[in-house]
């Protein structure tokens, strides 16, 4: 079955430091997308960052990155100087190529992330 | 460059009525999906439109009806409606999945936030 897990419900930083939010995934597939969404409050979901599973290289976006570790079956975030506006929920999401080809992606359960000053 | 939409923001119900939630995507997108993200838990995958049909659904019962009109928008009904069904509705918006695209961005609308009592 696929899945997304997400261990730490919620997660404490201090302004100016990096966190790392956890993220598993099961599949069977040898092609998969993963990704991670931010979302505030207000609703939202904000795309930060895409990992494929062919890709050599962890992807990074501005003080975003991903830890891929494809034999470990693990995609972490990696929040780099973090800010007060940082803190939300935070998504992990796999992408499953299936017959369909429709894409649905499959969430965790989300990990909640506060930045204090 | 408007992004996805959605309508109504808020939406307070009671037991056995039905509700319409509406979307457009974002501009140049020809696919809807759409996912309910229950309180504190991640999105669930609904279904998706493409081409006004039903690509796929996910495990949600025939209470939960959609519909997608020429230019992509998209509406989302729900029938005989349960205090289960109170939730964060979102829609997200993408090009259909090519079998040689390596990457595309679904991209998510502010949501409508349903309440039924």
């Amino acid at each position: 079955a696929q899945k997304i897990t997400q261990t730490q419900p919620g997660m404490f930083v201090q302004e100016k430091e990096a966190v790392t939010l956890d993220c598993t995934y099961d599949t069977s597939d040898q092609s998969y997308g993963l990704f991670w969404y931010k979302q505030p409050s207000s609703g939202e979901m904000i795309f930060l960052i895409y990992q494929g599973s062919y890709d050599e290289q962890n992807a990074t976006e501005g003080r975003y990155s991903l830890n891929f570790q494809k034999a470990r079956k693990s995609a972490n975030l990696v929040i780099s100087a973090s800010q007060l506006g940082d803190s939300a929920m935070y998504f992990c999401a796999m992408r499953v190529h299936d017959s369909s080809n429709t894409g649905k992606l499959i969430f965790g359960q989300g990990t909640t992330l506060q930045v204090k000053p | 460059d408007a992004g996805v939409t959605q309508s109504p923001t808020h939406l307070i119900k009671t037991r056995g009525q039905q509700v319409t939630l509406r979307c457009s995507p974002k501009s140049g997108h020809d696919t809807v999906s759409w996912y309910q993200q229950a309180l504190g838990q991640g999105p669930q995958f609904i279904f998706q439109y493409y081409e006004e049909e039903e690509r796929q659904r996910g495990n949600f019962p025939d209470r939960f009806s959609g519909h997608q009109f020429p230019n992509y928008s998209s509406e989302l009904n729900v029938n005989a409606l349960l205090l289960g069904d109170s939730a964060l509705y979102l829609c997200a918006s993408s090009l259909f999945l090519r079998l040689d695209g390596r990457h595309y961005e679904q991209y998510f609308g502010p949501g409508t936030r349903l309440t039924v009592t």
